[in-house]
């Protein structure tokens, strides 16, 4: 089993349209988690930390769930701006490298 | 924020030649950096952990012998990649975390390399 599974799409939605991205990770005693973006050719951006309380920024959410070690983003209101693929992150502890999903790819169609 | 740099962005180069990358932390002092490699269409790859004074730690496949790393300073790692082919040519991107701020890693603007 990979440690960091996604869907890896690519998700196909129009402008407007609310998506949401899974992820699931192995490692029970994971740590951190975050959601990067990254764009064609680009390096990987922090989008936003997961905390088991869920947080959320503008027009994203995401959630944590420890028990079931599932993660999801919810984009609302997608804009075209918002097209890239999506990187679930997992970290176990302190100087250990990240561990990266596939990425799922997302396309917002005008 | 914190910024990580990469020199050079691109490069490409004949078969056979060395080719060296540096990854610079401009915010912060990085006792441990991390290179990753990746190819078109596919996910980040590890290659290795940079530690800072010590030897680097290579993931599984990885020729410590091809991919040279060293890590002198706490703003600096660099990557030499000896005798490239064309097999080699990659997407080559730095990370370092700051180790003052909530684990948040920074990545560099990536190198890409290709080998002619």
């Amino acid at each position: 089993r990979k440690e960091v599974e996604q869907d890896p799409g690519p998700f196909n939605v129009p402008e407007g349209a609310t998506v949401a991205f899974n992820c699931t990770y192995s490692n029970s005693a994971s740590q951190s988690f975050f959601w990067y973006r990254q764009d064609c050719r680009k390096e990987p951006k922090l989008l936003m930390s997961v905390y088991s309380s869920g947080n959320e920024d503008g027009r994203f959410t995401a959630q944590l769930n420890r028990a079931s070690q599932y993660i999801s983003l919810l984009i609302r209101d997608s804009k075209l701006s918002d097209s890239a693929t999506y990187l679930c992150v997992v970290i176990s502890s302190g100087n250990t490298p990240l561990v990266f999903g596939k990425g799922t790819r997302l396309s917002v169609i005008a | 924020g914190a910024v990580v740099s990469q020199h050079p962005s691109w490069v490409i180069c004949k078969s056979g030649t060395s080719v060296k990358i540096e990854c610079r932390s401009l915010d912060f002092q990085a006792t441990t950096m991390f290179w990753y490699r990746q190819f078109p269409k596919q996910s980040l790859m590890l290659m290795a952990t940079s530690n800072e004074g010590s030897k680097a730690t290579y993931e599984q496949g990885v020729e410590k012998d091809k991919f040279l790393i060293n890590h002198a300073s706490l703003t600096l790692s660099t990557l030499t990649v000896t005798s490239a082919h064309p097999e080699d040519s990659s997407f080559y991107i730095c990370s370092a975390r700051d180790p003052t701020g909530f684990e948040e890693e920074f990545f560099g603007p990536g190198t890409r390399l290709t080998v002619l």
